[in-house]
């Protein structure tokens, strides 16, 4: 079935620490995104990507660091500058820049907590 | 401009009741408006969608009614039945400048009572 898998589903951080969030893709889509998810707040854009080697900062960006070295795979480190990292993180994909009609799919989410 | 505005934040509703939940825009620019589906611990799924050609859009027993001139567009979940309690998120997509991003509204957590 094709799907984005995301992992691990819990992961705890220590102060300090820095820890990197699993996406991986299997739809062939060109474009990748990440979110955080926290209560009444919605869905806010972290990280974004078109291209493999190319990714752009969604509206918070700072604390968080992704990379695109592969179509299938865009993985997101959040970095000890991030000093409020508890969040359910999102990872999702579409077909890509200049279609029309561009669901998002998205996956099952992480959920991090500071220990 | 980029906003998308979204009521209630949440919403109960009697098992076979009608459950609406309204999103506003301002952006005219914007060409496509889905609708998202969240189960606690899951990650959104796509509901259904709109183009800003069409007025409404039905699909079973989910309905999008949109109206351009008041740039408002609002879900309407018909015999609402327990299971349809969950978060759902509105939403907007424009092209513009290479970017390729997709506007949320920030939900609407509806529950439905049995």
């Amino acid at each position: 079935d094709g799907g984005i898998t995301q992992s691990p589903k819990y992961l705890f951080r220590k102060e300090g620490q820095n820890v990197t969030l699993s996406c991986e893709q299997n739809l062939n889509h060109d474009a990748m995104y990440w979110y955080r998810q926290d209560p009444g707040q919605g869905l806010r854009l972290i990280y974004y990507s078109q291209i493999v080697n190319d990714f752009q900062k969604g509206d918070i960006a700072e604390g968080y660091s992704v990379s695109r070295e592969k179509k299938e795979s865009f993985p997101l480190t959040v970095t000890s500058a991030q000093k409020n990292p508890t969040a359910f993180y999102l990872c999702a994909s579409s077909i890509g820049l200049g279609k029309l009609i561009q669901p998002q799919h998205f996956g099952d989410g992480t959920r991090l907590s500071i220990l | 401009q980029q906003q998308v505005k979204q009521s209630p934040q949440s919403l109960i509703v009697q098992k076979g009741g009608i459950s609406i939940i309204n999103c506003a825009y301002e952006n005219t620019a914007f060409d496509y408006f889905p609708w998202y589906q969240q189960f606690p611990g899951k990650g959104p799924a796509l509901l259904i969608a709109i183009r800003p050609d069409v007025s409404e859009k039905k699909e079973g027993r989910f309905t999008i009614s949109f109206n351009k001139s008041a740039k408002q567009f609002s879900l309407h979940i018909m015999d609402s039945q327990p299971g349809d309690s969950a978060t759902y998120f509105c939403a907007a997509s424009i092209l513009m400048n290479r970017d390729d991003k997709i506007i949320f509204g920030k939900g609407t957590r509806l529950h439905i009572l049995p």
